[in-house]
């Protein structure tokens, strides 16, 4: 079966633009994740969404960082008027809800903010 | 808040050698831990979990985690590695901290193993 499926794999954009990046998650997977991967960083949580719940956005490190879940399975991340601290690769994640449950990543997006 | 601590950010080996790969994390009521691997521009893929039960827990392709409550440590061992093992690994921890309900990770920062032939 299809895995998470992240668009675009690479984005290069100027800094101040704003970037949007997509997420696919695993069918039948009610939870989603957004993390952060940098050099300086680490591997970052930024956001979680449950079914119709209310997400958790504790780990957006600005208000120019938004994210949406459409129809309880594609997701959106928005950063806008992106700054050359934003360079990372963004992965997205998807499981059945609880604490137990393994989490299914994709490939990610690299984005470059020149 | 929980962090995890992965001792070795590098670990070089020659091939066939055994290995382990230290993965401490700081206390908790109850935790779940996670060992997962990542190839050169690839997202993470699951390598074996501990939920509960045994604390040896073992994976498909050789490699084996024990969780050791007291020492609070789930260090990854795999007697004879591959050149193709060769990536980096990334111990995570999910915990509840906080009265969360879902699995928001913590991760370690990583070690990459380099098997050379």
């Amino acid at each position: 079966g299809a895995g998470v499926s992240q668009s675009p794999s690479n984005k290069v954009t100027e800094k101040g633009k704003d970037v949007e990046l997509r997420c696919d998650p695993i069918s039948g997977h009610t939870a989603l994740y957004w993390y952060r991967q940098s050099l300086g960083q680490g591997l970052e949580f930024l956001i979680y969404f449950q079914g119709n719940s209310a997400p958790d956005k504790s780990g957006l490190p600005s208000d120019r960082f938004s994210a949406e879940r459409t129809g309880g399975s594609v997701s959106t991340l928005t950063i806008q008027r992106t700054q050359q601290e934003d360079s990372a690769v963004y992965l997205c994640a998807s499981s059945f809800p609880g604490l137990a449950q393994p989490q299914h990543f994709g490939d990610g997006t690299r984005l470059s903010i020149l | 808040a929980q962090s995890v601590t992965q001792l070795d950010s590098q670990v070089p080996v020659f091939e066939e050698a055994p290995v382990e790969l230290r993965c401490n994390y700081s206390s908790s009521v109850s935790v779940y831990l996670f060992w997962y691997v990542q190839y050169p521009n690839q997202g993470l893929q699951l390598l074996l979990k501990y939920l509960s039960g045994s604390t040896l827990v073992e994976s498909i392709n050789g490699f084996e985690a024990e969780f050791n409550k007291s020492q609070t440590s789930f260090h990854l061992r795999k007697p004879s590695v591959h050149i193709s093992d060769t990536a980096e690994y990334f111990c995570a921890v999910s915990d509840g901290a906080g009265g969360t309900s879902y699995g928001k990770l913590t991760f370690g920062q990583g070690t990459i193993l380099t098997v050379h032939p």
